[in-house]
């Protein structure tokens, strides 16, 4: 059994441009939501994709977009990349409604590191 | 593998003693709490989980201790071992409406062999 799947493992990119991130959720899961995690600190909450459609959105600018697909894998799109957007993206399934609960599965995360 | 944080407080404990990782939270209306493990270069992990309702919970060899009053969570780690080595993280949300988790900065523990 898959658990979450996260794509790249690694990126680098420079101020400016933009990126994509992609997450398939563990096998059965149908709710993906968003963590950025800065070094030396724990996961800050993006947002969260259920049916398709963003349910909850944390304190980020518009610059920060995602989407769900039919088969509940999901992408976070970040444009105009800052310097400050360097983090470790992680992407977490659950099953609705356990969306906030101890049954959220973390993938290993995608590092991006902004030049 | 990666480093998850380069400024965590740590916390260093000889293997086979017990670790206490301690924890404040701000929201008075948090109700639902989780430990989490984060090992370099990857996601964090679930440990043990406890409700507003309870001031303890033990799983196998982790014990979490909640003290409303003054808004604090500790993990306990019985028997530390050299797998427990990693960065230590408690999260709280108030387990009514989807309000997502509010993780706290961390803490590194290092087991000593």
């Amino acid at each position: 059994d898959a658990g979450v799947t996260q794509s790249p493992t690694h990126l680098i990119k420079t101020r400016g441009q933009q990126v994509t991130l992609r997450c398939s959720p563990k096998s059965g899961h149908d709710t993906v939501s968003w963590y950025q995690q800065a070094l030396g600190q724990g996961p800050q909450f993006i947002f969260q994709y259920y049916e398709e459609e963003e349910r909850q959105r944390g304190n980020f600018p518009d610059r920060f977009s995602g989407h769900q697909f039919p088969n509940y894998s999901s992408e976070l799109n970040v444009n105009a990349l800052l310097l400050g957007d360097s983090a470790l993206y992680l992407c977490a399934s659950t099953i609705a409604p356990n969306m906030n609960t101890g049954e959220l599965f973390f993938g290993e995360g995608s590092r991006l590191t902004v030049l | 593998g990666e480093s998850v944080g380069l400024h965590l407080p740590t916390l260093s404990v000889q293997e086979g003693d017990n670790s206490i990782i301690n924890c404040a939270y701000s929201n008075s209306a948090s109700d639902y709490f989780i430990w989490y493990k984060q090992e370099s270069g990857k996601g964090p992990q679930f440990i043990i989980d406890i409700r507003s309702n309870m001031d303890k919970r033990q799983g196998q060899r982790v014990t979490v201790l909640l003290n409303k009053t003054v808004k604090h969570l500790s993990l306990q780690i019985a028997a530390t071992q050299p797998g427990d080595s990693a960065v230590y993280f408690c999260a709280e949300t108030p387990s009514s409406g989807n309000t997502p988790l509010v993780f706290g900065k961390g803490t590194r523990l290092s087991v000593i062999a």
